[in-house]
């Protein structure tokens, strides 16, 4: 079963826009991470927060983590239309590598 | 440069047939994956490896078989047991239990005719 549960599934915005994903997890976690897949392609990370950690930055992204709530966001600011692809977060539940992923977030951004 | 490689991308099976994907990586990485993706849906894991010559079944391993002869290597059979083998698949590889970021091949995708 799914471990990580993305929100939306799809989401269509305009260049310069941000765009926020939400993901939500059942179990307890070590870590999540965020990935990126473009079409027909592989999937890349993009950032890991730890469970001790509320928020991080990497460049344009901002991912959020609140262990309370099981859940955590991803945030993509001034968004381009090169960012459009699925993304994709996952949960580690004790640092073995043994990722859940989710189901995933379409995101289109219109030129 | 270092990565995964998967082969081939494409891959087109008859029913009742077993069909092999390969996946090379020369990151030096200890442990490698298998992950399925279907249309639309997120990856689930088929299986994993944490060593040579050791593997451990994941979450819908039924109907495939891999082998880790080689720390390089970790290829992956989609066998006539499978009951729907069209899918994406993944091959992934970590340094076991360090970053915890997976590294992913491009992909194979494998259609049953």
């Amino acid at each position: 079963s799914q471990q990580g549960e993305e929100d939306p599934q799809a989401l269509s915005i305009q260049e310069g826009e941000n765009a926020t994903m939400n993901c939500s997890y059942k179990t307890s976690i070590n870590n999540l991470q965020w990935y990126r897949q473009n079409s027909g392609r592989g999937l890349v990370h993009l950032i890991l927060i730890r469970s001790n950690e509320r928020e991080k930055h990497s460049g344009r992204l901002r991912v959020t983590l609140d262990t309370s709530k099981k859940s955590s966001s991803l945030l993509i600011t001034a968004s381009r239309a090169a960012d459009t692809a699925s993304y994709f977060c996952a949960t580690d539940p004790s640092w073995s590598n043994m990722l859940t992923f989710g189901g995933g977030t379409r995101l289109m951004v219109k030129p | 440069d270092g990565g995964i490689t998967q082969s081939p991308k494409y891959l087109f099976r008859k029913e009742g047939q077993n069909v092999t994907l390969s996946c090379e990586q020369n990151l030096n990485h200890d442990a490698m994956y298998w992950y399925r993706q279907d249309p639309g849906q997120g990856l689930r894991l088929i299986y994993y490896s944490q060593i040579v010559n050791d593997f451990q079944k994941g979450d819908i391993a039924e109907g495939y078989s891999v082998s880790r002869e080689k720390k390089e290597s970790f290829p992956l059979t989609v066998t006539s047991a499978q009951k729907n083998p069209t899918a994406f698949y993944l091959c992934a590889s970590s340094i076991e239990r360090a970053t915890g970021e997976l590294f992913f091949g491009e992909g194979s995708r494998l259609t049953v005719l």
